[in-house]
């Protein structure tokens, strides 16, 4: 069954801590993404990477880091550098080219303690 | 910055009317469009796609694209509770990523 999984589904962060999100695809999809969505709000971009081993910033990268190792895999670390990481995550995956949709994971929500 | 601008709403229409949601680009050059929604808490799902001018219809949606007014819409028929969400449209800008609208939320009410 194809499709993108993002882990953990909720998340909370201490003062100080870098933490990881967790995003695949199965879908064999060559563009991965990652979006930052507050309450109420739109989606920003945080980073994306159209193939392996490159990865370009979006409006709203400080803060985070990102690695493109394998096709199927985009992590995304939220630094202690980013001051207010609470908010809701989601990574998409894209075929090909811009004229294609993104399809999108469930979602990680990150809360700070 | 190549843009998608939608009304952000709320944009409330009563069960079994007709819901119009309007998006507008600014890039010329973008060739297909994209309608996602999204319901409270939930992450965005891809519903319609249109890449002529023209209608495309699928069951009670109906993409309608204006590539001469930069215009797209979405509209819905027999609105029900259950389409009471956010409505994102998304474009492409040349080789960057799609751009999102901030989204049109719809309450459809009973």
């Amino acid at each position: 069954d194809g499709g993108i999984t993002q882990s953990p589904k909720y998340l909370f962060r201490k003062e100080g801590q870098n933490v990881t999100l967790s995003c695949e695809q199965n879908l064999n999809h060559d563009a991965m993404y990652w979006y930052r969505q507050d309450p109420g709000q739109g989606l920003r971009l945080i980073y994306y990477s159209q193939i392996v081993n490159d990865f370009q910033k979006g409006d709203i990268a400080e803060g985070y880091s990102v690695s493109r190792e394998k096709k199927e895999s985009f992590p995304l670390t939220v630094t202690s550098a980013q001051k207010n990481p609470t908010a809701f995550y989601l990574c998409a995956s894209q075929l090909g080219g811009g004229n294609q949709p993104q399809h999108f994971g469930d979602g990680t929500r990150l809360s700070i303690l | 910055q190549k843009e998608v601008e939608q009304n952000s709403g709320p944009l409330s229409v009563p069960e079994g009317a007709i819901a119009s949601l309007n998006c507008t680009y600014s890039d010329r050059g973008s060739q297909s469009f994209f309608w996602y929604r999204q319901y409270s808490g939930k992450s965005p799902e891809l519903i319609m796609f249109i890449y002529s001018n023209g209608d495309k219809e699928d069951g009670r949606f109906t993409a309608q694209l204006n590539k001469a007014s930069q215009y797209v819409s979405l509209l819905i028929r027999d609105s029900q509770p259950s389409d009471s969400a956010t409505y994102l449209c998304a474009a492409p800008s040349g080789n960057t990523p799609l751009v999102f609208g901030k989204g049109t939320r719809l309450s459809v009410i009973a």
